[in-house]
C-alpha cells in the first residue's frame, strides 16, 4: 500500500525568507498525482500545487514551488518569501490509480515576524 | 459560488446518542469522501462514494455510517458514538474519475466532541 511521509512536524521560518517542507512517499505504481494543501487556523483545505508524475517539469504557483523527485520518491515544497499568511498545516497528499487520496501527517508551519 | 457545505461546524455529544453531519455539494460531482483527521495521522479516509448509491469503505470505517441516495449529499452517520470518534471531520468533493489530477474540495470541517 501506498504511504507518504513527512517528517517534520513543525518548521518555523522568518518572515520574508525560504522555506522547504518535505514529503516522501512509497509507491510502485508509476503514473500517480501529489498535491500540497495548506491548512490555515480557519480549517479550510486549500489547495496549494499538484504535480503529476509523468512531467519532468516541476510545478511552480507564485511564490510556491516543488522539487520533485520520482527516483527518489520525494516531493518537497519551497515557500519563497514567507508571509505571515502562509502560517497553517501543510499536508501532503498522493492520488492512486484507484483515485484514492493518502495524506501525509502534516507539517505546522510558524512565520515568525 | 462553487462549494461543499457541511453541518454542523461544532458538536458536542454524549456517548451512544446517535447523530449525522450534514454534507452537501454545488458542482454536480460524483465521488464524495468522509476523512476524520488527527493531530499527527494526517487526513484518514472513513467512506467514500464514486456515484449515487454507490459507497466503499475507506481506512477506518468501523463506527461510521453513510448514504447516497442523492448525487449532491452524502452524510456521515454515527449511530452510537464513542470518545475515539472524538475528531475532526471533513467531507470533500471532486469531479468523475476521468479527470485524474483533480483538486479536491473540501467542506469546513466539524469538531466533534464525544463525551
Amino acid at each position: 500500500a501506498q504511504t507518504v511521509t513527512q517528517s517534520q512536524p513543525e518548521m518555523s521560518v522568518q518572515e520574508a525568507e525560504t522555506v522547504t517542507l518535505s514529503c516522501t512517499y512509497d509507491t510502485s505504481e508509476s503514473d500517480y498525482y501529489l498535491f500540497w494543501y495548506k491548512q490555515p487556523p480557519s480549517r479550510q483545505m486549500i489547495l496549494v500545487i499538484r504535480q503529476e508524475a509523468y512531467k519532468q517539469q516541476n510545478a511552480t504557483e507564485n511564490r510556491f514551488s516543488v522539487n520533485f523527485q520520482k527516483a527518489a520518491k520525494s516531493f518537497s515544497l519551497k515557500i519563497s518569501d514567507s508571509q505571515l499568511g502562509d502560517a497553517a498545516m501543510y499536508f501532503c497528499a498522493y492520488m492512486d490509480s484507484n483515485y484514492q487520496l493518502i495524506w501525509g501527517a502534516g507539517t505546522k508551519l510558524i512565520i515568525k515576524p | 459560488e462553487a462549494q461543499v457545505t457541511q453541518n454542523p461546524r461544532y458538536l458536542i455529544t454524549v456517548t451512544g446518542k446517535k447523530l449525522t453531519v450534514t454534507c452537501s455539494q454545488n458542482m454536480n460531482h460524483e465521488y464524495m469522501s468522509w476523512y476524520r483527521q488527527d493531530p499527527g495521522l494526517g487526513l484518514r479516509q472513513i467512506y467514500y462514494s464514486m456515484n449515487v448509491e454507490v459507497t466503499d469503505k475507506g481506512d477506518v470505517p468501523e463506527g461510521y455510517k453513510v448514504s447516497r441516495k442523492e448525487k449532491r449529499n452524502f452524510p456521515l452517520i454515527l449511530e452510537s458514538p464513542s470518545p475515539n470518534q472524538t475528531s475532526l471531520y471533513f467531507c470533500a468533493s471532486r469531479p468523475p474519475r476521468g479527470f485524474k489530477g483533480s483538486e479536491a474540495f473540501f467542506g469546513q470541517g466539524t469538531r466533534l466532541t464525544v463525551v
